[in-house]
């Protein structure tokens, strides 16, 4: 099983839907991240999450939220998708001195 | 706050030559500083990362990487490339310190050529 999980792994929406992907993570870490990829402009920070309490909004929160429900989950929801959201999704987690490990991405499309 | 420049969005190389894949980075505190490579359709693996000691780092598939922090510079090199290592490249740097974000770079496309 892999150490963090990204669900789904492919959506496709219609603008104005509201959507949650969802990530869990398997490696104990106290740290998780939402990214979005978009060609030619690398991955960018929308929130991350030190502990269930601690929440904090990245470089692109706008149009975002999230939810730490648990140590091991932390979704990001949608909440009235438009089209310049289509991206590829990644969680990712840390335990805050070595590296990041992230899920296989989720690659939403909103049309 | 920290921030990550790639300066080549795309480096063409043919195989068995070496490359280099730029990184300059910006931070007022320490930093840890990381390599991730993305294959297509794939998600994001680690080659290498430097958060202390010496500043030559190796990675996973014959990648290297040199911490400068004089010219604030992490560059990655392989001395000969395969066809199997055309994949995203991306830089990416965590300030030392409560904040701990980590911030990724633009990415550089390494495409090899037989």
């Amino acid at each position: 099983d892999a150490d963090v999980t990204q669900t789904p792994r492919n959506r496709i929406t219609k603008t104005g839907k509201r959507i949650m992907l969802e990530c869990s993570q398997t490696k104990g870490h106290d740290r998780m991240y939402w990214y979005r990829q978009d060609p030619g402009l690398g991955l960018r920070l929308i929130y991350y999450s030190f502990d269930v309490k601690d929440i904090n909004k990245g470089e692109i929160s706008d149009g975002y939220s999230v939810s730490r429900q648990a140590q091991a989950k932390f979704s990001l929801s949608l909440e009235s998708a438009i089209p310049n959201q289509t991206a590829l999704y990644f969680c990712a987690t840390s335990d805050g001195r070595t590296e990041a490990f992230f899920g296989q991405g989720t690659r939403l499309t909103v049309v | 706050a920290q921030s990550v420049t790639q300066l080549d969005s795309q480096v063409p190389v043919f195989e068995e030559a070496p490359v280099e894949l730029r990184c300059n980075y910006s931070s007022s505190v320490s930093v840890y500083l990381f390599w991730y490579v993305q294959y297509p359709n794939q998600g994001l693996q680690l080659l290498l990362k430097y958060l202390s000691g010496s500043t030559l780092v190796k990675g996973i598939n014959g990648f290297e990487a040199e911490f400068n922090k004089s010219q604030t510079s992490f560059h990655l090199r392989k001395p000969s490339v395969h066809i199997s290592d055309t994949a995203e490249y991306f830089c990416a740097v965590r300030a030392g310190g409560a904040t701990n974000k980590l911030i990724f770079g633009t990415g550089t496309l390494l495409a090899v050529q037989p």
